[in-house]
């Protein structure tokens, strides 16, 4: 898979409460990224990095934080969690400079109730 | 705005079909196209396209790119129950890689 593990991968909220996924790559990949899945919708793109503390938003970033403290990790912060979050959270590694192909990590599935 | 659509949005064959996936695309600066399968869990890599007319093939799968029409197909010969799954494609740009809606595919027994 890449080397990404996504945590949790499942997990059940009220809404809101704040909610922060984890993603982790072994790759040492300056990229990262965070899309979510809905029927009907595909994959859309939340916020992704380009490097350490280097981040910029993606179509549908409103609600939504990320950090990037490290190349490795890269979190996901779901402030005050909606139940239009309720989504599968996917996390990506690849692109960039390189133009590489992206590898998705298992993804995390979210209920916001 | 970058755009992506692709069609059919759903698909169903019998085994042993062919069928063809479409992704056409609107985006400033195209880089790549990538096609991805997604079965139960995460999308996985099937190709990456920069050139066009040239076609990427592995076993029953291939692809072409057409960037003057702005299209990409991805044919799947010989269809088997294992093809099942969500076909997506993504294009790369001026922004990281943007999606269309998927495919999903379905080839019954």
């Amino acid at each position: 898979d890449a080397g990404i593990t996504q945590s949790p991968r499942h997990k059940v909220t009220e809404t809101g409460t704040p909610v922060t996924l984890r993603c982790h790559q072994t790759e040492n990949h300056r990229y990262m990224y965070w899309y979510r899945q809905d029927p009907g919708h595909g994959l859309r793109l939340i916020h992704y990095s380009y490097g350490v503390k280097d981040t910029d938003k993606g179509e549908v970033s409103d609600g939504y934080s990320v950090s990037r403290s490290k190349t490795e990790d890269f979190l996901l912060t779901l402030e005050s969690a909606t139940s239009s979050q309720t989504s599968v959270y996917f996390c990506a590694i690849g692109g960039g400079n390189m133009n590489s192909p992206l590898h998705f990590g298992n993804g995390t599935r979210l209920t916001v109730t | 705005e970058d755009k992506v659509v692709q069609s059919p949005l759903s698909l169903v064959v019998h085994e042993g079909d062919t069928v063809t996936l479409n992704c056409s695309y609107e985006v400033t600066n195209f880089r790549s196209l990538l096609w991805y399968k997604q079965e139960k869990k995460a999308p996985t890599f099937l190709f990456m396209l920069t050139s066009s007319g040239i076609e990427k093939k592995s076993g029953r799968l291939s692809s072409i790119l057409d960037k003057k029409e702005l299209f990409s197909i991805l044919n799947i010969t010989a269809t088997q129950t294992g093809d099942s799954a969500i076909y997506l494609c993504g294009w790369s740009g001026n922004t990281p890689l943007v999606f269309g809606k998927g495919t999903r595919l379905s080839v019954i027994a």
